[in-house]
């Protein structure tokens, strides 16, 4: 079955620019998280989605970084004025609701290089 | 302190041999635990959830300790396809975002 999508996979642009990353969640999965791994280093939590309640916005690093979710379903992780420091794998997890159990499914990642 | 830390290794065994990572986490609110599986530059996989219990799926065996805060993961017969980095992964309540350690490198060598 499908699983999470993201695009584009790759996305090289200069500093200062805005990047637009998208991601396309399990269908039926209610919940929807980004993060993103800078090399060497490990997972940091972004934004969180969960239905139609408020987004928990508590692991975005600057006012640069913007997401939205329309519909319920796709996401958009918006960063303006692009900086060198945000050259990382920016990965979407989504899940269904349910037990504290139930895991989160990864996409592929995009990965953003800002020259 | 880390909420979630992990030894990053890296660990270099040989084939069959048993390997155990360990992790710790800080917060005792803290409800569900996963090992995570990462291989180089791919998107981090589900290799397990942790239950206080104990439980097993193959040739690997994950505990919890909750009065210790302590997390395990054991491998046995280790495979030259088990080399990759494992996540400690920690969730807070039901709905909560995932806390991801920096990972544990495990390189099985031939």
């Amino acid at each position: 079955g499908a699983g999470v999508s993201q695009s584009p996979s790759n996305k090289v642009t200069e500093k200062g620019k805005d990047v637009e990353l998208r991601c396309d969640p399990i269908s039926g999965h209610t919940a929807l998280y980004w993060y993103r791994q800078s090399l060497g280093q490990g997972l940091e939590f972004l934004i969180y989605f969960q239905g139609n309640s408020a987004p928990d916005k508590s692991g975005l690093p600057s006012d640069r970084f913007s997401a939205e979710r329309t519909g319920g379903s796709v996401s958009t992780l918006t960063i303006q004025r692009t900086q060198q420091e945000d050259s990382a794998v920016y990965l979407c997890a989504s899940s269904p609701v349910g037990t504290s159990n139930q895991p989160q499914h990864f996409g592929d990642g995009t990965r953003l290089s800002i020259l | 302190r880390k909420e979630v830390e992990q030894d990053p290794g890296p660990f270099n065994v040989p084939e069959g041999a048993t390997v155990a990572f360990n992790c710790t986490y800080s917060n005792s609110a803290s409800q569900s635990f996963f090992w995570y599986r990462q291989d180089c530059r791919k998107e981090p996989k589900l290799l397990m959830s942790v239950y206080s219990s104990g439980n097993e799926d193959g040739r690997f065996t994950a505990q919890l300790n909750r009065a210790s805060q302590y997390i395990s993961l054991l491998i046995r017969d280790s495979k030259l396809s088990d080399s990759a980095t494992y996540l400690c992964v920690v969730k807070r309540g039901s709905q909560g975002n995932l806390i991801f350690g920096k990972g544990t490198k495990l390189s099985v060598k031939p």
